[in-house]
C-alpha cells in the first residue's frame, strides 16, 4: 500500500527559529513530490521536486528530494508568524491522471 | 481572474440527506480532482476526472457520487450512504501531462446534524 508519511505532526518555534519539515514516502509509480502550504482554506503549491539531490528554493523556503532513501525535506529558514500554516507533502503518480497521494501534513505555528 | 469556485462555503445537512457541491474552474484545465480533509489528516482522494464524460474512484469513492458534463463543472454529490459526511471538501484541477501541480479551491465545509 502506497504511503506518504510527515513528521513532525505539529511543531511550535519562534519567529527567526529555522525549522525542518520531513516527507517520506513509499509508492509504486513515482514521478514527483510536490509541497503545498495551507494556511486557512485552500492550499498553495510551493515546490514540485522531480530530480535527486537538486535544491529548489524560494526566499526563505528550500527544499530537496533524496530517491534513493524516498524522502523530503523543507526547510524554512527566519521564520515569520506569516508562516504559520500547515505544510502538506505529496506524491504524484507516473500517469496521465494527476493523481497524488498526501501526507497528514505538519502543522507549524510560529510565535512571535 | 482564473481559478477554481466553489460553493456553498459552508453547508449545514440532516441526517438521511443528500448534498451535491459544486466546483467550477475556468483554468481550461482538464483534470479535476475532489479531496476530503479530516482534522488532523491529509487530503484523501474521493473521485478524479481526466476528461468530459468520464471519471473514476479514488481512495474513498463510497457514499459519494459525482458527474462531468462539461469541461469546467465537476459536481460532488454526498449521498446519504456517506457514513461520516463531516468534513471539509476541496476541489482541485491540474494540467497532469504538462505540470501536476493541482490548483485549489477555497473548498466547502459539510456539517451534518
Amino acid at each position: 500500500e502506497d504511503k506518504v508519511v510527515q513528521s513532525p505532526l505539529s511543531l511550535v518555534v519562534h519567529e527567526g527559529d529555522t525549522v525542518t519539515l520531513n516527507c517520506s514516502y513509499e509508492v509504486t509509480n513515482f514521478r514527483s513530490l510536490l509541497w503545498y502550504k495551507q494556511e486557512k482554506k485552500a492550499p498553495t503549491f510551493l515546490f514540485m521536486l522531480t530530480s535527486s539531490g537538486i535544491e529548489k528554493k524560494s526566499g526563505r523556503l528550500s527544499s530537496i528530494l533524496d530517491k534513493k532513501e524516498l524522502f523530503s525535506i523543507l526547510n524554512i529558514t527566519a521564520t515569520q508568524t506569516g508562516d504559520s500554516a500547515i505544510y502538506l507533502c505529496a506524491v504524484l503518480y507516473n500517469t496521465n491522471a494527476g493523481k497524488s497521494t498526501f501526507g497528514d501534513g505538519t502543522t507549524l505555528t510560529v510565535k512571535p | 481572474d482564473g481559478g477554481i469556485t466553489q460553493s456553498p462555503k459552508y453547508l449545514f445537512r440532516k441526517e438521511g440527506q443528500n448534498v451535491t457541491l459544486s466546483c467550477e474552474q475556468n483554468l481550461n484545465h482538464d483534470a479535476m480532482y475532489w479531496y476530503r480533509q479530516d482534522p488532523g489528516q491529509g487530503l484523501r482522494l474521493i473521485y478524479y476526472s481526466q476528461i468530459v464524460n468520464d471519471f473514476q474512484k479514488g481512495d474513498i469513492a463510497e457514499g459519494y457520487s459525482v458527474s462531468r458534463e462539461k469541461k469546467e463543472s465537476f459536481p460532488l454529490t454526498v449521498t446519504s450512504a456517506q457514513k461520516n459526511p463531516t468534513a471539509f471538501y476541496l476541489c482541485a484541477s491540474s494540467t497532469p501531462g504538462l505540470t501536476g501541480e493541482l490548483f485549489f479551491g477555497e473548498g466547502s465545509r459539510l456539517t451534518v446534524l
